[in-house]
């Protein structure tokens, strides 16, 4: 089955930029979506087809997917960025959901 | 806009079967660009998904439950429903559904339900 790895912390201080891996065996060819998840709130999608941003998500988020690693990066992170963030894909070939373990983004 | 909102009898007994319904609001269960699915949360762990299902009732099944899983949809009252089979306390969880676009991402989400496991 198709696993997606994450590191289980990121930090980084207000104003600075984070960046969040998502490693899958030729993640390059596959859509990443990514997903934000405040304490006590459902998953709510930031970036969807890679590098798209939903209405409402500012341009801070950003994503990029290439190789065996896709990339979310939140610029000038503010305290409210602090949250879990998933990546998400459909694996095709065998029909199956697949989300990363989830990263923990702690603001400084 | 679309909205989800999950329920459920409560606690479950280990052995026993979990039974959910979604409830769709602001947007329809048989629309042709969508499947609508369920994903799990134990309490401080990630994200696990369950299992998609079209309108027509296809399904697909994460392969790790598959064999006690049973998702299904009724058009006439717009919702869907997930059945967990021989239930132990690894299946609790907080419990959400969402509307997936095909072969995608999910979107809106339910505010999801804990369904806990235990004697």
């Amino acid at each position: 089955s198709y696993v997606l790895t994450q590191p289980p912390s990121v930090s980084g201080a207000p104003g600075e930029t984070a960046r969040i891996t998502c490693g899958g065996n030729n993640i390059g060819i596959k859509s990443v979506y990514w997903y934000q998840q405040r304490p006590g709130q459902a998953p709510m999608m930031v970036i969807s087809f890679d590098s798209d941003r939903p209405s409402g998500i500012p341009e801070r988020f950003s994503g990029s997917n290439s190789g065996n690693t896709a990339t979310l990066t939140i610029s000038r992170v503010e305290a409210g960025d602090e949250a879990d963030y998933y990546c998400q894909v459909w694996d095709g070939s065998s029909e199956q959901g697949v989300f990363g373990g989830g990263t923990k983004l702690t603001v400084l | 806009q679309v909205q989800l909102q999950e329920s459920g009898p409560g606690p479950v007994k280990p052995s026993e079967s979990l039974s959910l319904t979604c409830s769709v609001s602001g947007g329809s269960v048989s629309s042709r660009s969508y499947y609508w699915g369920w994903i799990r949360q134990p309490p401080g762990k990630g994200l696990e998904w369950i299992g998609s299902i079209y309108y027509t009732g296809s399904a697909y099944y994460n392969l790790s439950l598959k064999s006690r899983v049973t998702m299904s949809v009724d058009t006439s009252k717009n919702q869907f429903s997930l059945r967990l089979r021989s239930v132990t306390a690894a299946d609790t969880a907080v419990y959400y559904c969402a509307r997936q676009r095909s072969g995608s991402y999910f979107m809106p989400w339910g505010q999801g339900t804990l369904v806990t496991v235990s004697s």
